[in-house]
Parts: structure tokens; sequence; C-alpha cells
């Protein structure tokens, strides 16, 4: 029962083009999404949130969207960097719950 | 200086065997985490700990057994390993609300032979 999917295992972009990762999720009690960004050998780092009062959040490069009535959300890097290359998690968390729920990571290679 | 430190960072051992991970937080975080990689990549949350209190424990074996001593600590002990307890094991710390994020260990990449 994967309650966070994200259902593209790996995604190849140019260097300065954009990236755009999906992912979905099913458990309609999730009110808080994020994004972690992961390098072999090393554990996963946070990168940005979104909370399901918003549909859009920004930092730098990095913007995430919500839509809640598909259950989608996405991650979008402008412009891609080659150190940007790593494996990205989307995860989500209920009001007053700690734990993430993660899906299973999409691989992104930005080729130079 | 490592926030969120775990040893060992590998182990291999043979089945039936009991082994430790141990992880230390030096951010002054209130809770700590064990999250556990498998064969699919997936990261499932074990444990978790608040000040030393236990707040989650999911559906895992009996065979593990989290132990925090202090808040700035959160061990996982194994005991009679199996061959499917191969995985890698992270620890993680957070402030408080989740959406500031967790903070990781680099992992725990355990071997049952």
């Amino acid at each position: 029962d994967q309650q966070v999917k994200q259902n593209s295992p790996s995604l190849s972009v140019q260097e300065g083009r954009i990236s755009i990762l999906n992912c979905d999720y099913t458990n309609s009690m999730f009110d808080y999404f994020l994004w972690y960004k992961k390098y072999p050998a090393e554990g996963p780092t946070f990168l940005i949130s979104i909370s399901s009062i918003k549909d859009k959040n920004e930092d730098g490069r990095f913007t995430v969207f919500l839509n809640k009535s598909a259950k989608h959300l996405s991650l979008h890097i402008v412009p891609s960097q080659p150190g940007d290359s790593a494996v990205y998690f989307c995860a989500a968390s209920e009001t007053g719950r700690r734990a993430l729920t993660f899906g299973s990571g999409t691989r992104l290679q930005v080729q130079p | 200086d490592t926030a969120v430190s775990q040893t060992p960072k590998y182990l291999v051992t043979q089945m039936g065997n009991d082994k430790s991970i141990k992880c230390e937080q030096n951010l002054g975080h209130d809770t700590m985490y064990w999250y556990k990689q498998d064969s699919k990549k997936f990261l499932k949350i074990m444990f978790s700990y608040n000040n030393k209190e236990l707040i989650i424990n999911e559906t895992v074996p009996n065979r593990f057994s989290p132990k925090s001593p202090d808040k700035a600590h959160l061990n996982l002990h194994i005991n009679s390993l199996e061959l499917g307890d191969s995985a890698v094991y992270f620890c993680a710390s957070s402030p408080g609300p989740v959406g500031y994020g967790y903070t990781f260990g680099s992992g725990t990449r355990l071997t049952v032979v």
C-alpha cells in the first residue's frame, strides 16, 4: 500500500533546462509535503516543503506545486545544474504525526 | 562537526547475531527517528522518540529495540538477525513540527549473510 508514489524512477535533462519531478499521494489526511535530495552514501537532505493550505512554494531555483484535488505535487528546478544530479524523494505527513511517508525516489541526471 | 552521526557506516554480520547501531545528534532537537530503506528504496519509519519517550512504534518485529538514554542519542539494537534485515538504516532528528524537515544521518548499511 504505497501512499506516496513517484512513478518515474529516473529523469535526464540538459543543463540549463527545467527539471520537473512528480509525486502522487492517496492519503487525504496528508497535509504537509516535503522534498528531499539524496546523494550516494549520504542521508537525504531537506530541500523544500509545502503546506496543504498553499498551492505553491518557491525557494531560489526550486518551486513546489501542490494540486490537492488531484493529490499531486511536483518539484520544478530551474535552471537545472549538474550538481542537482541526485535522487529526489517526495514525502508527506499528517497533522500531529511526525513520521514521514516517503515515495521511492526519482533519480535526476543533469547532463552538462 | 556532523549534525546527526551514525555508527557504524557498514555492518556485515551473520544470521542469528545481535548487533547495535548508534546515533547521536548535536542539534538540540527534541525528536529522533529510525527509518529503514528497503530494497525497493522506500524509506519507512520504524521508531520515533520525543525527549526520550517512544511516540511512534510501527509494525516492526520485536527483535528490533530502540533505546534513548537521553534526547541526543537514539540507538537501535537488533536481536537474532535475519537475511531480510539487510537494508540501509537511517537515523534522523527534528526540532518538532515536521515542516522544519528532518536532518538525517548518512545511514548504516547492514548486510546479513
